[in-house]
């Protein structure tokens, strides 16, 4: 079984320019989180969907930040315009249920603001 | 507010040493609890779990014991490997809830 798949796996990119990371979910999982993972705050849930519809986004750092799941298998998450401080590892992850249940982790987009 | 607390790393052993990663928890309720792994450049995967009290995970030759009494769920194994070198987290979560509260990460080093 494909496990989540995240692209691209690198990207870096200048100050002000948009972003955007790709997450596909394990096929039949019905919740996606994306996550931000930095040396200073550790992990931090951005948002979370349930059946292609977000039901926390208290994480979103700003308005800058977007994130979009149009269909079961497929989910954006969109910097505009990006900024240094936004440099970090962002992963994205499913889960059968979502609730009290194991999440999937993809491996990762390593994005690095100039 | 409920939370994860895990041991400051890094940890660094020499292969076939005995690993304790020290995770203690506060919560309001019964929460499962899991031990996640993080291999260099890769993300996250479950390492083990446990649903209730004494319940013990194990997995790879890792195991932790839920606690209630302790508020604790301590990994361990009995010889580690160079292979074994990654970051550890310590998570919990509640029935019915989808946000994991994770620990900071443990760093561990095995030497050949």
């Amino acid at each position: 079984d494909a496990g989540v798949i995240q692209s691209p796996r690198h990207e870096v990119t200048e100050m002000g320019q948009e972003v955007t990371l790709r997450c596909k979910p394990i096929s039949g999982h019905n919740s996606l989180f994306w996550y931000r993972q930095t040396m200073m705050r550790g992990l931090e849930l951005l948002i979370y969907f349930n059946n292609n519809v977000p039901i926390d986004d208290s994480g979103m750092p700003e308005d800058r930040f977007s994130a979009k799941m149009p269909n079961a298998s497929f989910s954006t998450l969109k910097i505009q315009p990006s900024e240094p401080r936004d440099s970090a590892v962002y992963f994205c992850a499913s889960s059968g249920t979502g609730f009290g249940d194991t999440q999937y982790f993809g491996p990762g987009t390593r994005l690095t603001v100039l | 507010g409920d939370s994860v607390t895990q041991m400051e790393g890094p940890v660094t052993l020499s292969e076939e040493a005995f690993l304790t990663i020290n995770c203690t928890y506060t919560a309001t309720g019964y929460p499962s609890l899991f031990w996640y792994v993080q291999y260099p450049g890769e993300g996250l995967q479950l390492l083990l779990k446990a649903t209730k009290a004494d319940d013990k995970g194990s997995n790879k030759g890792f195991e932790a014991t839920y606690r209630k009494e302790t508020t604790s769920f301590h990994l361990e194994k009995g010889s580690v490997q160079v292979s074994d070198s990654a970051v550890y987290f310590c998570a919990l979560i509640f029935s019915g809830t989808y946000k994991y509260i994770f620990g900071t990460g443990t760093r561990l080093k095995v030497l050949a």
